[in-house]
């Protein structure tokens, strides 16, 4: 079993739509949860970032932590085909230490 | 702010040939980190750098790869003899510190396809 497990889609849907991307993991361990976008042949840049459980809320962007489950998600509300890119969950025990990434989403918005 | 700046972008060697990427962080930027990111994989970190010492090199394969961080600034990443399985792109990222809610931030990569 992977320490960290993301469906790699790809996922398309129409714009306006509400997304879901979801990553489960292992380690209990882990307390640090993030989300990078990888747009092709860029580095990540990252989107939200969350410390242990929780959600948090940036614009159209909603990331959930839920430890108990060992599940994180991020949603996209009224998402834009600006949004088509790979989205990659990543999680640490200690903070920007050894970061443990999940495989990526692909997602393509369609207008 | 300039970015991450990393070079070459694209690479093309022979298995057994040499290789080595170049990476200038954010300045001011304390901790560097290498990572391998394999196609249809998320980045798997290779090193950590704090200023010019090693934090993390549990998963550099040491018989082929190195890294190096002169004067902490700069760092090369060095793969010696390259495999096929080295194919892959090599992402650099820094952080001011190393402290909550760093964020890390990332160059464009080095491509490399080993034939």
């Amino acid at each position: 079993q992977k320490e960290v497990e993301q469906d790699p889609g790809p996922l398309s849907v129409p714009e306006g739509a509400i997304v879901s991307l979801n990553c489960t993991y292992s380690n209990s361990a882990f307390q640090y949860f993030m989300w990078y976008r990888q747009y092709s042949r860029k580095g990540p840049e990252l989107l939200m970032y969350t410390y242990s459980s929780g959600n948090k809320e940036d614009g159209r962007f909603t990331a959930q932590v839920d430890k108990s489950s060992k599940y994180i998600s991020l949603f996209i509300r009224d998402s834009q085909p600006s949004d088509s890119a790979t989205y990659l969950c990543a999680m640490s025990v200690y903070n920007n230490n050894d970061m443990r990434f999940g495989a990526g989403t692909r997602l393509t918005v369609k207008p | 702010e300039a970015g991450v700046a990393q070079s070459p972008r694209y690479k093309i060697i022979e298995k057994r040939q040499s290789v080595a990427f170049w990476c200038n962080p954010i300045s001011g930027h304390a901790t560097l980190y290498w990572y391998q990111q394999i196609l249809g994989q998320g980045p798997k970190l290779l090193i950590q750098f704090q200023n010019n010492g090693v934090v993390d090199d549990s998963q550099l394969p040491k018989d082929r790869f190195s890294a190096e961080r002169l004067k902490g600034v700069d760092s090369t990443l060095k793969i010696q003899p390259a495999k096929l399985e080295d194919s892959a792109v090599y992402l650099c990222a820094s952080t001011q510190v190393r402290g909550q809610g760093e964020t890390q931030y990332f160059g464009p990569g080095t491509r490399l396809l080993v034939l």
